[in-house]
């Protein structure tokens, strides 16, 4: 898992509420990615950001909102739109788009459970 | 767009049998592909990858994939299987600023 931290570990979350995912790293990565896993459904994109304040939508971004703010930081929130957000979030990067064969490193992953 | 598939959703070998977990790929251009493994509630864990230059490529644990550019396949294989290497193995591809990842193959292996 690297240098990229996730938090928490486990999650849950009351229908209607918000919650926001922590992802950190210390690779000095310019880009940053957050996948939602669901079993069978491998991963699915959900956001992307290759630079400080510039973020672009996935394959299923509808229902989440992220931030670019620091480098080392893109926070993932879960809003009450999403209606189906259990599963596991899984944060990668990497170091950047420059090198097509950039390789994308991951974090240990947040499971989320709505109550 | 670029993609790849993983037609087994799982495989089993039994221990210390070789073992070939199958991928193969769509795209426009040279292809940049990945292997990554997946524990169980773990995030993903880089293998290998194919940029360019020789067809066989080595990676972590002992495993090696093997780019076959008339069959657009890029399989994973490794000469002895483990019981601890029983996980999720996924493919992936380049496609511009992003990967895209098959499925995932759920490899057992059998003591």
């Amino acid at each position: 898992d690297g240098g990229i931290t996730q938090s928490p570990k486990y999650l849950f979350r009351k229908e209607g509420q918000n919650v926001t995912l922590s992802c950190e790293q210390n690779l000095n990565h310019d880009a940053m990615y957050w996948y939602r896993q669901d079993p069978g459904q491998g991963l699915r994109l959900i956001y992307y950001s290759q630079i400080v304040n510039d973020f672009q939508k996935g394959d299923i971004a509808e229902g989440y909102s992220v931030s670019r703010e620091k480098k080392e930081s893109f926070p993932l929130t879960v809003t009450s739109a999403q209606k189906n957000p259990t599963a596991f979030y899984l944060c990668a990067s990497s170091m950047g788009a420059g090198a097509r064969s950039d390789t994308q490193y991951f974090g240990p992953g947040t499971r989320l459970t709505v109550l | 767009a670029q993609s790849v598939a993983q037609p087994e959703d799982q495989v089993n070998v039994a221990e210390g049998n070789p073992l070939t977990v199958k991928c193969t790929y769509s795209v426009s251009g040279n292809p940049y592909l990945f292997w990554y493994v997946q524990y169980p509630n773990r995030g993903l864990q880089f293998l290998l990858k194919y940029i360019t230059g020789d067809n066989l490529v080595k990676g972590s644990y002992g495993f090696e994939a093997e780019f076959n550019k008339s069959q657009t396949s890029f399989h994973l294989k490794k000469p002895s299987a483990l019981v601890s290497d029983s996980a999720l193995y996924f493919c992936a591809v380049r496609d511009i600023d992003k990967i895209i990842f098959g499925k995932g193959t759920r490899l057992h292996i059998l003591p």
